[in-house]
């Protein structure tokens, strides 16, 4: 049961332009978000992340919006640089009332893999 | 301020054969976690410390993975035997008490033949 979706193996864009990531998620529990960059041979780096709380968080070229009616979010980087090519998973977690061994646990997805073009 | 460690960084066994792998989480961080990452997926969680204790192992296959943090600081987690479908990077992350952002070491990567 895949909880966290990334229906988006593969993305290309030019530099300079916006780059959209998309992460779908199933579990009404999850109010916690985090979006998290991967080089090759180097373990993910955090990025940004929102609290269900909110509906947008941003940080320099990083927006992410969450949509919590339709369980979607999305990660905008504007504008695009070749240094960002890499693999972004988008990771969930549960709220404290979830219980405690759930807070804080993680669950990714399978991660979508940005290509910006010079 | 050092971030995680991990060792070794690549490992190749034959099927049957154990493996430990190594974790030096950061300064002060209370928890722990290990993951297993197949390729083409994201990392899925193994299990996770809160200093020293065990606070969820529910996706350990604990008929071959062990697990231990010494001291409330390093870690190691071990495989006995190894199947074929453990090859994958195994990611040990720590994170500050009460806090979501984890933070990730390089990995490991184990290819079992």
């Amino acid at each position: 049961d895949q909880q966290v979706k990334q229906n988006s193996p593969s993305l290309s864009v030019q530099e300079g332009r916006i780059s959209i990531l998309n992460c779908d998620y199933t579990n009404s529990m999850f109010d916690y978000f985090l979006w998290y960059k991967k080089y090759p041979a180097e373990g993910p780096t955090f990025l940004i992340s929102i609290s269900s709380i909110k509906d947008k968080n941003e940080d320099g070229r990083f927006t992410v919006f969450l949509n919590k009616s339709a369980k979607h979010l999305s990660l905008h980087i504007v504008p695009s640089q070749p240094g960002d090519s890499a693999v972004y998973f988008c990771a969930a977690s549960p709220n404290a009332n979830a219980g405690g061994t759930s807070y804080g646990k993680l669950t990714f997805g399978q991660g979508t893999i940005l290509t910006v073009h010079p | 301020e050092a971030g995680v460690a991990q060792s070794p960084r690549y490992k190749i066994i034959e099927k049957r054969q154990s493996v430990a792998f190594w974790c030096n989480p950061i300064s002060g961080h209370a928890t722990l976690y290990w993951y297993q990452q197949i390729l083409g997926q994201g990392p899925k969680l193994l299990i996770q410390f809160q200093n020293n204790g065990v606070v969820d192992d529910s996706q350990l296959p604990k008929d071959r993975f062990s697990a231990e943090r010494l001291k409330g600081v390093d870690s190691t987690l071990k495989i006995q035997p190894a199947k074929l479908e453990d090859s994958a990077v195994y990611l040990c992350a720590s994170s500050l008490e009460a806090r979501f952002e984890q933070y990730f070491g390089p990995g490991t990567r184990l290819t079992v033949t």
